[in-house]
């Protein structure tokens, strides 16, 4: 039950587009098309952004998407705003209804 | 609306015991499988335990396994996490979340109620 790697932090301008990965391994990111990815501001509790590797909840906006290849998943977004600015962390499903999140990106919007 | 609402968080010493409680509203609680998850201060999330709907089955990290026990009161609404042998380090915020029902996420959150264990 390792943590999947993230970077510790992204940056990028306002209207840029920026990318966070997430490395697992086969038996976690890699074994199953159930990654999910949840942003959280300070003080606050996380909120769900991206679930089953692509798909957006109701409400979310379409700047934010998904993808996966092999062990690694990505988290891409778009049209960077003020308000992006958050921790970001990846959560893979792993077998056995267990879950494993990531180490946590901070992204800062320069 | 959906809702749900941990309490029980406080100053423990190391080795006691705490019991988390989690009150669910705006939803039938007894058709979802229910997480804790925790995060150590100015640390990541960790996933921590997870019930099934039904309490028939439960699932919890090594790192609190044999310590920690969730379970459920379906005619409450209500999930817990009895820990004992509380250490320094299971000094966190302690989330309940919801898992979606048809796809394996975590859609609904609680605020979160903190847990020092200190001496």
């Amino acid at each position: 039950q390792s943590a999947l790697t993230q970077p510790a932090s992204v940056s990028g301008s306002p209207g840029q587009s920026i990318t966070i990965s997430c490395t697992g391994t086969s038996s976690d990111v890699g074994g199953y098309n159930y990654v999910s990815w949840y942003q959280q501001r300070p003080g606050k509790a996380p909120k769900l952004m991206i679930y089953d590797v692509s798909k957006r909840p109701s409400g979310v906006s379409n700047r934010f998407s998904g993808s996966k290849s092999g062990n690694t998943a990505s988290l891409t977004m778009s049209g960077l705003q003020s308000e992006d600015e958050a921790d970001y962390y990846c959560c893979s499903y792993a077998g056995s209804s267990t879950y494993v999140f990531g180490t946590g990106t901070t992204v800062t919007v320069l | 609306q959906v809702q749900l609402v941990e309490s029980g968080g406080g100053v423990v010493q190391p080795g006691r015991s705490l019991r988390l409680s989690c009150a669910a509203s705006g939803f039938t609680f007894s058709s979802y499988s229910m997480h804790w998850v925790r995060q150590a201060p100015g640390k990541g999330l960790e996933w921590v335990a997870v019930i099934w709907y039904d309490g028939s089955n439960t699932y919890s990290a090594d790192s609190v396994k044999g310590r920690f026990t969730i379970s459920r009161d379906n005619s409450k609404n209500t999930l817990y996490l009895q820990m004992n042998s509380l250490r320094v380090e299971d000094t966190a915020v302690y989330y309940c979340a919801r898992e979606h029902l048809r796809y394996r996420d975590l859609d609904v959150w609680g605020q979160g109620t903190t847990v020092t264990v200190s001496s």
